[in-house]
């Protein structure tokens, strides 16, 4: 078990630029979520897949956002023309489905939008 | 709709003293209940989490929280507090109904522990 890994750890990227962040959870597990945390707040949800398929979007998810898993191992998760109010850190977590599951955090990938 | 108050952003503790962070919740339905913890440039670590079973919950590196539903709170204490306790601490709230995938999280509460 070798944890829920993130890449890049950080990303710095101009204004109206896409970019992409993958996450890796633990092997076994077939939930899978994506946070996003600023400075001074817990995370706060934005996806949610139970292997491949994406259950629950939040509607901070706006249309430039786009996250998938495509065979329910690793998922990605898009941003489309970057706006500086997207600077904040992206949290991935994956879990067993089970009532109360605990979810594993990974590092987070720390993105800023100059 | 679910929610978690964190009362207090930050906390100072003497190392030695009781270490009280407060977590207040709502939610229409069982919560499942958690507190995790996050170092500088980490991922959030579970502490500890209630599930509807004791309502005194034991976690790790001494920490414990209780559920109390007549006051809808859930605050974590650890007897003393070590320096390397030093961190923020979420609380954060999940429903029974939907098994857990939509968890909410508090603002976080920054620990300090003085010398």
């Amino acid at each position: 078990d070798t944890g829920v890994s993130q890449d890049p750890r950080h990303k710095i990227t101009k204004r109206g630029q896409n970019v992409t962040f993958r996450c890796d959870p633990i092997s076994e597990h077939n939930r899978l979520y994506w946070y996003r945390q600023t400075l001074g707040q817990g995370p706060e949800f934005l996806t949610y897949f139970q292997n491949e398929a994406q259950l629950e979007k939040s509607r901070l998810l706006s249309d430039r956002f786009s996250a998938e898993r495509p065979k329910g191992s690793f998922s990605t998760l898009e941003i489309q023309r970057t706006e500086q109010g997207d600077s904040a850190m992206y949290l991935c977590a994956s879990s067993l489905a089970m009532l109360g599951d605990t979810q594993y955090f990974g590092p987070g990938t720390r993105l800023t939008v100059l | 709709a679910q929610s978690v108050t964190q009362l207090g952003s930050h906390v100072s503790v003497s190392e030695g003293a009781l270490v009280l962070l407060r977590c207040n919740y709502s939610s229409s339905v069982p919560p499942y209940l958690f507190w995790y913890v996050q170092y500088p440039n980490q991922g959030l670590q579970l502490l500890l989490k209630y599930t509807s079973a004791a309502t005194l919950v034991k976690g790790i590196n001494g920490f414990e929280a209780e559920f109390k539903k007549s006051e809808t709170s859930f605050h974590l204490t650890k007897p003393s507090a070590h320096m390397s306790d030093a961190a923020e601490y979420f609380c954060a709230v999940s429903d029974q109904n939907t098994g857990g995938f939509k968890t909410i999280f508090g603002a976080g509460t920054r620990l300090f522990v003085k010398a």
